[in-house]
């Protein structure tokens, strides 16, 4: 059960879009629509923005939005604001009652 | 609404066991999956493992040999034992609560244990 691979850090200026990539296997991201995303800002604990791929918690802004292909799964932000700086987090269901995370994305808001 | 509270000791001793209490307020550990999952100092979350409120459970085969999760649902808890801890131990824990096997909604606030001599 190897994490998720995710890039180490994106970055954009307000208003523009990032998109975070979270890479898994066919055991995990690749066999389950059971992919969720989470921001975490420092000292915070984390805070659910995206799952079941695509599906967006009741308060989450549609800025955010999920996709996936294969065995790889994506988080767009759209219009990028200052207080979406923080740590991005995609977790799959990898079978048999078992979970991944990804390896975490520190978004920059230039 | 419903919260979570780690509480625990926030220092432990080399080769002694890491013991982590969740306690669930405003709502009850039936019906959802409890999970624990910790996150070193700068690094990212590791899911540690899973109890559903009839006492099934599954642990992260990297820690399975020392993870003991347990539920007390008269109590409206569950907690983690790790015994066996070293430094790399040291982490921040949360306890969460998971939707199925769809995602985590909830967290608690997190605490963090030490292992140091």
């Amino acid at each position: 059960q190897s994490a998720l691979t995710q890039p180490r850090s994106v970055s954009g200026s307000p208003g523009q879009s990032v998109t975070i990539s979270c890479t898994g296997t066919s055991n995990d991201v690749g066999d389950y629509n059971f992919v969720s995303w989470y921001q975490q800002h420092p000292g915070k604990a984390p805070k659910l923005m995206v799952y079941d791929v695509t599906k967006r918690p009741s308060g989450v802004p549609d800025r955010f939005s999920g996709s996936k292909s294969g065995n790889t799964a994506s988080l767009t932000i759209s219009g990028l604001q200052a207080d979406d700086e923080a740590d991005y987090y995609c977790c799959s269901y990898a079978g048999s009652y078992s979970w991944v995370f990804g390896g975490g994305t520190k978004l920059t808001v230039l | 609404q419903v919260q979570l509270q780690e509480s625990g000791p926030g220092l432990v001793k080399p080769s002694e066991t890491l013991s982590l209490t969740c306690t669930v307020s405003g709502g009850s550990t039936s019906s959802y999956y409890w999970s624990w999952i910790r996150q070193p100092p700068g690094k990212g979350l590791e899911w540690i493992g899973y109890i559903f409120y009839s006492g099934s459970t599954n642990y992260n085969p990297s820690l399975k040999s020392r993870v003991t999760i347990s539920v007390d649902t008269s109590k409206n808890q569950f907690s983690l034992k790790l015994s066996s801890v070293t430094a790399a131990d040291t982490a921040v824990y949360y306890c969460a609560r998971g939707l199925g096997i769809r995602y985590f909604d909830l967290w608690g606030r997190g605490t963090l244990v030490t292992v140091s001599s």
